[in-house]
């Protein structure tokens, strides 16, 4: 597509209910990047895919957040039993290769846990 | 530690006049430096990018500025505009795989 697709758009979510969000990266792109923006801060840096390889995960905050990217393209975040810390925006970035050519966001899932 | 810090927080002016935002930033090895501008709930967009040698880009009414040896940059915005009202967030990118180092940006409000 023309740019980087997330849906949803807004989640609200129970505590301890799981949740995914979905990144639909520019065709093409190599490089997906998950990243997570605090209320009032920049973006953190969750996890990065080179094509279907998840090559750091080291961003993610504890193994209740998991991200695939099976094929290469789409990805999913999956965040389990949801606490009320993990609600934020979540961004999807896509890049056509690791140096960050036409690095561009996603309009983000703002996920809310009550 | 790669480490962005951006000035001021927060910044308000009126409609029509001049700003400049400031970002020092601690990256190594370095390549590329962007301002991206993100409207409250959206993602960031790109403004501008600029490798190690340029020291200005333009794009319509915001120049930025690098000086790559004292690792500061700034982005002037002129004839400001309501729409300007956004966060402008600073990221300087490394070479190869590009996990960034973000600012928490500067959250600029354009009053009429």
């Amino acid at each position: 597509g023309a740019g980087v697709s997330q849906s949803p758009r807004y989640k609200v979510a129970k505590r301890g209910q799981d949740v995914a969000l979905r990144c639909d990266p520019i065709s093409g792109h190599v490089s997906l990047f998950w990243y997570q923006q605090a209320l009032g801060q920049g973006p953190e840096f969750l996890t990065y895919f080179q094509n279907e390889a998840q090559l750091d995960k080291s961003g993610l905050p504890s193994d209740r957040f998991f991200a695939e990217r099976p094929e290469g393209s789409v990805s999913t975040l999956k965040i389990q039993r949801t606490q009320q810390e993990d609600s934020a925006v979540y961004l999807c970035a896509s890049s056509l290769n690791d140096r960050g050519d036409g690095y561009t966001f996603g309009s983000g899932t703002r996920l809310t846990v009550v | 530690k790669n480490q962005v810090e951006q000035s001021p927080q927060s910044l308000i002016i009126l409609e029509g006049k001049n700003c400049t935002l400031q970002c020092n930033y601690t990256v190594s090895p370095f390549s590329n430096l962007r301002w991206y501008k993100q409207d409250t709930g959206r993602g960031p967009v790109s403004l501008t990018i600029m490798t190690f040698s340029e020291n200005t880009k333009s794009n319509g009414r915001y120049t930025a500025t690098l000086d790559a040896d004292t690792k500061q940059s700034s982005l002037h915005i002129t004839a400001s505009q309501l729409s300007d009202s956004a966060s402008y967030i600073c990221v300087p990118f490394s070479g190869g795989y590009q996990k960034v180092t973000f600012g928490t940006g500067t959250k600029l409000q354009v009053i009429p």
